[in-house]
C-alpha cells in the first residue's frame, strides 16, 4: 500500500541552525501538507501546497519556514534558524482532493525535531 | 473559524465500550474524521463521516454525528488493549484538516 515517508525520523540540532525535513508524498497525490505537534499538544496545521505553490499557511508558518518541491517526488520543510520552541514532531501529509470524495489526508510517521 | 474540542483522557476496561466525544465549530465542514495515533507513530485514519449522515458503522467502530449541535462521537465496541492510543477528531475546511487536541484512551485489564 502506498505511504508517505519522512526523513529523518529524529533530528537534534542547536538553536540557530537550519534544518530541512524531507517527505516523499504518495505519488499520485496533488496536495501536500506540513503539520506539527508539540509534545502533548494539538496537531497544528502549518502549510498546504498545491500546484507548486503555497495554497494556505497558518500564523505559525512565519518567515523562518519555507517549503519546496525540488523535484517530482520530494516535499521539504526548511526552518532557517531554529528556536527552542520549534521542538516538535513534524508530520507530512498528502491528499487527492475531489476524486476520492472523502478528502482524507495520509500522514507520514513524523520527524521529531529537538532543538537544544 | 475552526476549533475542535475533545476531552483529553478516557480510561476503559477491556471488553467494555469506549465513547470519545468531540465538538467542532465550522458548520460548513463536509467531512469529519477520526484518526488514531499509537505511541511513536503517525496519524492513521480510522474512519470518517460525511456531514449529511447521522451515523456510520464500520466493524467495531460507530460514528455518530449531530450536525445541529456540531457534536461527533466515536464508539469502540469491545475495547481491546490494542485500542490504547490517542484519538483525534478532525474537521475538513477546504483542503486542510483541523484537529482537536486528542483523547488519550487507556485500556485497563
Amino acid at each position: 500500500e502506498p505511504e508517505v515517508t519522512q526523513t529523518p525520523s529524529h533530528q537534534v540540532t542547536q538553536m540557530g541552525q537550519e534544518v530541512i525535513l524531507r517527505c516523499v508524498p504518495i505519488s499520485n497525490h496533488l496536495y501536500f501538507y506540513w503539520y506539527r505537534q508539540i509534545l502533548g499538544q494539538k496537531v497544528e496545521f502549518l502549510v498546504s501546497f498545491y500546484n507548486n505553490e503555497i495554497s494556505e499557511k497558518s500564523e505559525i508558518f512565519d518567515d523562518q519556514f519555507s517549503v519546496e518541491r525540488p523535484d517530482g517526488s520530494n516535499f521539504t520543510l526548511k526552518i532557517r534558524s531554529t528556536k527552542l520552541e520549534d521542538s516538535a514532531m513534524y508530520f507530512c501529509a498528502s491528499s487527492v482532493p475531489g476524486q476520492t470524495r472523502t478528502g482524507e489526508l495520509f500522514f507520514g510517521e513524523g520527524s521529531r525535531l529537538t532543538v537544544l | 473559524g475552526e476549533d475542535v474540542e475533545q476531552s483529553l483522557f478516557l480510561s476503559v476496561r477491556e471488553g467494555d465500550s469506549s465513547v470519545i466525544n468531540c465538538t467542532y465549530t465550522d458548520s460548513s465542514s463536509t467531512y469529519l474524521y477520526w484518526y488514531k495515533q499509537e505511541p511513536g507513530a503517525g496519524l492513521q485514519l480510522l474512519t470518517y463521516i460525511f456531514s449529511n449522515m447521522d451515523m456510520k458503522q464500520d466493524q467495531r467502530l460507530t460514528v455518530l454525528l449531530n450536525k445541529k449541535d456540531k457534536h461527533l462521537s466515536l464508539r469502540i465496541a469491545d475495547t481491546q488493549t490494542g485500542d490504547s492510543a490517542i484519538y483525534f477528531c478532525a474537521e475538513r475546511n477546504d483542503y486542510k484538516l483541523s484537529f482537536g487536541a486528542g483523547t488519550t484512551v487507556t485500556v485497563r485489564a
